[in-house]
């Protein structure tokens, strides 16, 4: 099976600084991997996806790093703002094409 | 820009009653899904569906769940029997042909049983 888990549960940062969400999983054929990004009463919003054959991989202000040695990945928000304010999940699946498996989430609180 | 779809936003139900909740996945998608996520717990997955059966199934969906696809545009979960520890956000996800697990979620449907 799979399980996921984060290491932190609440992250609180000023705005403009940069953020790191962490994430650790535990079973080494996990193929995919996922950052949603959940807003109050809202589902889970897509931010950015990487492949175990990738060890990083960017996107607008965000950047997700791979470790399969370790089975740890992060993500790193640049310039942090307010509205990054949300809690951030990562998921894993073993191959592609079948479920996610979810991590607990970390909140991330922005300050001005 | 497509997204998917949820109804009703909040449904409230007796212990024992049976619900359905609704969604309307993007059109174009093959793949549909039921996640639930207890008051502050992780998402947690209930099933998968594709060409018209069900793929994958975790173990919190037992027999007083199903889902059917009743017509081109809706997918739906059914629980028979609700019972307390049924309340949680219930959120329906969809992801097209060719791309691997890009699953775009709905709003969620809050169901609260008492």
């Amino acid at each position: 099976g799979e399980s996921v888990g984060l290491h932190l549960p609440t992250l609180s940062v000023q705005e403009g600084d940069n953020s790191i969400i962490n994430c650790a999983y535990s079973n080494s054929a996990s193929d995919y991997f996922i950052w949603y990004k959940q807003e109050s009463g809202k589902g889970p919003q897509f931010i950015i996806d990487i492949r175990s054959n990738m060890d990083k991989r960017q996107g607008q202000r965000v950047t997700v790093l791979l470790n399969k040695t370790v089975k740890h990945l992060s993500l790193q928000i640049a310039a942090t703002q307010p509205g990054d304010s949300a809690v951030y999940f990562c998921a894993v699946n073993p191959t592609g094409y079948s479920t996610l498996t979810f991590g607990k989430g970390t909140m991330l609180l922005v300050s001005p | 820009e497509p997204e998917v779809t949820q109804t009703p936003s909040h449904q409230v139900t007796q212990m024992g009653q049976e619900v359905i909740l609704r969604c309307v996945p993007i059109s174009n998608h093959l793949y549909f899904y039921w996640y639930r996520q207890i008051l502050g717990q992780k998402v947690e997955f209930l099933v998968s569906f594709y060409n018209n059966e069900i793929s994958e199934k975790s173990e919190i969906f037992d027999d007083q769940f199903s889902v059917e696809r009743p017509d081109g545009s809706n997918f739906t979960l059914k629980i028979r029997s609700t019972k307390l520890e049924d309340s949680a956000m219930y959120f329906c996800a969809s992801n097209p042909p060719g791309t691997n697990n890009e699953q775009f979620f709905g709003p969620g449907t809050r169901l609260t049983v008492l």
